[in-house]
């Protein structure tokens, strides 16, 4: 079966200004998390959607990151304005459920605030 | 409250012998506890899971682990290191409804 798709794999930007990423979950998998792992550091989850709706944005810094899964499938992440220290890997993993055990990751897409 | 320490952030072996990679975990209730491996420019791959099945775990590529309740520990161990085993490998704890809490990561080297 195909796996979690990301785009881009690397992105270069100003500080300042804005990016948006992109994730394609594993067909049928309900559930879809965004983690951000910054060099060095274990991923932390930035937020979690159940179909398309928000289950856990609490590590979100919602003053420049937003996130949205429209449909259910698709979702997108943004950072507007981009910070130095958002320089990190943003990583989409998707499961079948919440509660299913098993997550699948993406390759990540691996962003640079110069 | 969910968190989990990796005991060491770097651990060099030879090939052909074990490979121990420490966990200690903190729950307040029975975890679920994963090992994934992350080779560079890869994505995490999931090694193996425990869920309050058998406390002794097997997962691929030769790698187990064992859950010791009274120990709050998940190590991870391989009988004997390949040169492909050389990755960064992540504790992690699952949170009610699915989130999983990463360790800082243990970095494996393995030399020839």
């Amino acid at each position: 079966e195909a796996g979690v798709a990301q785009s881009p794999r690397y992105k270069i930007i100003e500080k300042r200004q804005s990016v948006a990423f992109w994730c394609n979950p594993i067909s049928g998998h309900a559930t879809l998390y965004w983690y951000q792992q910054i060099l060095g550091q274990g991923p932390k989850l930035l937020i979690q959607f159940q179909n398309n709706g928000v289950v856990d944005d609490s590590q979100l810094p919602k003053d420049r990151f937003s996130a949205e899964r429209l449909k259910g499938v698709d979702s997108t992440l943004k950072i507007q304005p981009a910070k130095l220290e958002d320089s990190a890997v943003y990583l989409c993993a998707s499961s079948l459920t919440a509660s299913d055990t098993e997550a699948f990751f993406g390759q990540g897409t691996r962003l640079t605030v110069v | 409250a969910q968190s989990v320490t990796q005991l060491d952030s770097h651990v060099s072996v030879s090939e052909g012998t074990p490979v121990l990679l420490r966990c200690n975990y903190s729950s307040s209730y029975s975890p679920s506890l994963f090992w994934y491996v992350q080779h560079p420019n890869k994505g995490l791959q999931l090694l193996l899971k425990y869920t309050s099945a058998a406390t002794l775990v097997k997962g691929i590529n030769g790698f187990e682990a064992e859950f010791k309740k009274s120990e709050t520990s998940f190590h991870l161990t391989k009988p004997s290191a390949h040169m492909s085993d050389a990755a960064e490998y992540f504790c992690v704890v699952s949170r009610l409804g699915g989130k999983l809490i990463f360790g800082q990561g243990t970095e494996l080297s393995v030399k020839p």
